[in-house]
């Protein structure tokens, strides 16, 4: 079973810092993706990494691959009450897709004004 | 382009009873996946089915099943319903199967009692 674990589990800043999260695991995938998840709504593709070490960024959220492709962080710039929700990574094993997309359990973000 | 639909949103079951989920993935997309989602858990993979075909299965008891039709639409059964089955389920939509790039649906929540 592979295993990707998210940290923080949850996180309360305010409006206008930074913030990083992560995701980790001891299995190579070949590819990460990160997704956001409002209340009573589905998850939302934010992004995919692919290549190890591969950085990509979606105006003001930072993403990044780990070299080996066992990790990968999310940073925010400047967090914006509308950051609030569920970040999820997830991962597609690198041997094969026959257990689906493996999902961290997610950090909960909040963004005070 | 009509994203992922399922319904329905809400269902309110007691244990012991059966229940079926119905999924419709984006125009044009045929490989179908359902995860269910706890606060425990997080989403778990359940099953995955392209051109009417069960390509994988998560590790849950023979209780869940599914299929899907010949427009791609999908169906979930959960049988014998248990306090424990409570919970949010999740179908995602891709254009091939075992891929990273699924597009979910908002969920159906159902609740046992």
């Amino acid at each position: 079973t592979q295993l990707l674990e998210q940290s923080p589990q949850f996180l309360s800043i305010q409006e206008g810092e930074n913030l990083t999260v992560y995701c980790n695991s001891s299995s190579v995938f070949s590819s990460l993706q990160w997704y956001r998840q409002e209340p009573g709504e589905g998850p939302v593709l934010l992004v995919t990494v692919v290549t190890g070490g591969e950085v990509k960024k979606l105006k003001r959220l930072t993403f990044q691959f780990g070299d080996a492709r066992k990790d990968s962080s999310l940073h925010i710039t400047a967090a914006q009450p509308g950051d609030t929700g569920l970040y999820l990574c997830a991962g597609l094993y690198s041997g094969g897709g026959a257990d689906g997309l493996t999902f961290g359990k997610g950090t909960h973000l909040i963004i005070q004004p | 382009k009509a994203g992922v639909t399922q319904t329905p949103r809400y269902l309110i079951k007691t244990r012991g009873q059966q229940v079926t989920l119905s999924c419709s993935p984006i125009s044009g997309h045929r490989s179908v996946s359902w995860y269910q989602q706890t606060p425990g858990q997080g989403l778990q993979f359940l099953f995955e089915y392209f051109s009417e075909t069960q390509r994988n299965k998560g590790n849950f008891p023979g209780r869940f099943s599914g299929r899907q039709f010949s427009n791609s639409r999908s169906e979930m059964n959960v049988s014998t319903l248990e306090l424990g089955d409570s919970a949010l389920y999740l179908c995602a939509s891709s254009l091939i199967p075992s891929t990273d790039t699924q597009y979910f649906g908002p969920g159906t929540r159902l609740t046992v009692l």
